[in-house]
């Protein structure tokens, strides 16, 4: 079993979608959880951080449920800009080593005028 | 500030040649990481250096060596390429701070091994 996995994709969608990101992680252990963002052939960037309490930033919405070691990405009103592959990234901290980050294989968005 | 900057863009190499990846950064990091990113795989971490003077082995490190140069620089090294090494390859750096932290990647080499 992948540490973390993703729904396998791609999603084809309209403007002005909502469309949600699964991820789970099989490491109890993990600590921080991200979404980063590839846009083609590009290096990936941080999107967002995900806390327990959950987190929005403008159209973009993180949750976390460590109990179910699941974490979601929700974003509304999509724009064509918003294609991209995104990607889960769960953490495990190593102290002042800083962390290992593990990454899904991540979902291709296409958002379609 | 350049950020993470990489070294080549692109590169083909015949099997069984040698070539080192030159990976650099201008943000005073402590951490720095070597990536892979193959289709349908993800990104796989090859080695990281938590500090300077120091490198550990990540997921796949098979056929790969590092060298953590000086704070700046990190450099991975193929000494013997196979076709299996064909890929994307990305560095990252970070400054943890606590349990969450972000890495900052560089452009990335594509790599073609024939």
């Amino acid at each position: 079993r992948k540490e973390v996995e993703q729904d396998p994709g791609p999603f084809n969608v309209p403007e002005g979608a909502t469309v949600a990101f699964n991820c789970t992680y099989s490491n109890s252990a993990s600590q921080s959880f991200f979404w980063y963002r590839q846009d083609c052939r590009k290096e990936p960037k941080l999107l967002m951080s995900v806390y327990s309490s959950g987190n929005e930033d403008g159209r973009f919405t993180a949750q976390l449920n460590r109990a179910s070691q699941y974490i979601s990405l929700l974003i509304r009103d999509s724009k064509l800009s918003d294609s991209a592959t995104y990607l889960c990234v769960v953490n495990t901290y190593l102290g002042n080593q800083g962390g290992k980050l593990i990454f899904g294989q991540g979902t291709e968005l296409s958002v379609k005028p | 500030n350049a950020g993470v900057t990489q070294t080549p863009k692109f590169q083909v190499l015949k099997t069984g040649q040698s070539m080192t990846l030159q990976c650099a950064q201008d943000m005073n990091h402590n951490s720095m990481y070597w990536y892979r990113q193959d289709p349908g795989m993800g990104l796989r971490l090859i080695y990281y250096s938590a500090s300077e003077g120091t490198t550990d082995k990540g997921e796949v490190p098979n056929g790969y060596n590092v060298s953590r140069l000086n704070k700046r620089e990190f450099s991975l090294r193929l000494e013997s390429a196979a076709p299996s090494q064909t890929s994307v390859y990305f560095c990252a750096s970070s400054e943890p701070q606590g349990f969450s932290y972000e890495q900052y990647f560089g452009p990335g080499t594509r790599l073609t091994v024939t």
